[in-house]
């Protein structure tokens, strides 16, 4: 099955400065890959997905990457500010089976 | 749009009762939802797969007999955690999918946190 692994677990920032999270997958066949953000007791929301047909999808601050070859997605968030705190988890879907894959989480501190 | 109802959302028992939550899609129809179970500071972590008509598909590790689930309808679905032990207690949600539209995207329901005393 997939399997997805998240890096960094723990990510601390000052205000106004960048984030980038990282994941890598296992199964080629994965073709979506959605980010959320959970706050503390609540649902896991979606902020940005891109499909294996993209390299590259932006949202005003959030940006995802994503390289097929190397099967490695990646979420920026720029300009961050203490109400992006939070934890932020990535996923895979593969198409066949239709459920999805989450990596371990990284719980981002933005710092005023 | 696409709006996932969970209840209850918090639930406090004693250990060897038996406790169902359920998961409904509000706006549109689910063919499809998933349960999952998170502990502190983890991930989540799929436990089944249920299609409405017919059984739900487990994932490995996860006890059928324990955690029965249902899903009698396109927009409701229900799991029912079985004599219910300290073990147990964990933060369980549920996810559904827009079987129109959207059909990647998943829509996540509030949460149930179980407490078994």
């Amino acid at each position: 099955g997939e399997n997805v692994e998240q890096h960094p677990s723990t990510l601390s920032v000052q205000e106004g400065d960048s984030a980038v999270i990282k994941c890598t997958y296992s199964d080629s066949a994965s073709n979506y890959f959605p980010w959320y953000k959970q706050e503390l007791g609540k649902r896991p929301q979606l902020i940005i997905d891109i499909r294996s047909n993209v390299g590259e999808k932006k949202d005003q601050r959030i940006a995802v990457t994503l390289n097929k070859t190397a099967k490695h997605f990646s979420l920026h968030i720029t300009e961050t500010q203490p109400e992006d705190s939070a934890v932020y988890f990535c996923a895979a879907s593969n198409p066949s089976y239709g459920k999805l894959t989450f990596g371990q989480g990284t719980i981002l501190t933005v710092h005023p | 749009g696409a709006v996932v109802s969970q209840h209850p959302s918090w639930v406090i028992c004693k250990s060897g009762t038996s406790v169902k939550i359920e998961c409904r899609s509000l706006d549109f129809q689910a063919t499809t939802m998933f349960w999952y179970r998170q502990f502190p500071k983890q991930s989540l972590m799929l436990m089944a797969t249920s299609n409405e008509g017919s059984k739900a598909t487990y994932e490995q590790g996860v006890e059928k007999d324990k955690f029965l689930i249902n899903h009698a309808s396109l927009t409701l679905s229900t799991l029912t955690v079985t004599s219910a032990h300290p073990e147990d207690s964990s933060f369980y949600i549920c996810s559904a999918r827009d079987r129109r539209r959207m059909r990647e995207k998943l829509f996540f329901g509030s949460g149930t946190q179980l407490s078994v005393l």
